[in-house]
């Protein structure tokens, strides 16, 4: 079986500008979440897409946004980058049927602003 | 929501020696991973382990759900073992994975 897979790997942007990240799930997965890594702040958890549905969301500002397929690939949006913005953004999938499923990650999108 | 912390926060270790990595957890989960991050961002899933002792290799993990902890053991340890070790937790269903702030390991030859 095929694992996450993201896209780009490696995006560098200029401040005020958008991007678009990817990520299919492992075939069969309908969770699809995201975080972003810095480090400062670690770790922190972004949405969650569960057939096409955003079923979670984490604190973050409205210029980071989401949308899952009906194929589980899901992607990613942010708008107006800022330099804080530059980060790992990690995507997750699970089969996403009960609380406790186990999550695999892809290799993340390298995001640098300048 | 759920607190993770993870104990410690550095480890510095020479090749063939073993060591025991802690994550502590405020409440009740659903869910807890261990991961391992290589040099290059990617999490490495070492063990899926909400209840109960598991073993894979030279690394074992055993969680204490009633305690509300859990410990990673690497034994004889080798130099591609250097990394940051994460523990992420899941509470209830609909509730969001929490990771912990990681221990960095470094394994000298």
């Amino acid at each position: 079986k095929a694992g996450v897979t993201q896209t780009p790997r490696y995006l560098i942007k200029t401040r005020g500008q958008q991007v678009t990240l990817s990520c299919s799930p492992i075939s069969g997965h309908r969770s699809v979440s995201w975080y972003q890594q810095t480090p400062g702040q670690g770790l922190q958890f972004l949405f969650e897409y569960f057939s096409e549905t955003q079923r979670n969301k984490g604190n973050f500002p409205g210029r980071f946004s989401g949308r899952q397929f009906s194929n589980s690939r899901s992607e990613m949006n942010v708008s107006t980058l800022e330099l804080g913005d530059s980060a790992l953004y990690l995507c997750a999938s699970s089969s996403g049927t009960s609380g406790g499923n186990e999550q695999f990650f892809g290799p993340g999108t390298r995001l640098t602003v300048l | 929501g759920i607190q993770v912390e993870q104990s410690p926060p550095d480890l510095i270790l020479q090749e063939g020696a073993n060591s025991t990595l802690r994550c502590n957890f405020s409440d009740s989960v659903n869910n807890l991973q261990w991961f391992h991050q290589n040099p290059w961002g990617q999490l490495i899933n070492l063990f899926y382990i909400p209840s109960g002792t598991k073993q894979n290799g030279r690394l074992s993990a055993t969680t204490v759900a009633t305690e509300r902890y859990s410990l990673l053991y690497i034994s004889s340890s080798q130099t591609t073992d250097s990394g940051v070790y994460f523990c992420a937790v899941l509470g209830g269903y609909g509730q969001n994975f929490v990771f912990g702030p990681g221990t960095r390991l470094s394994v000298l030859p």
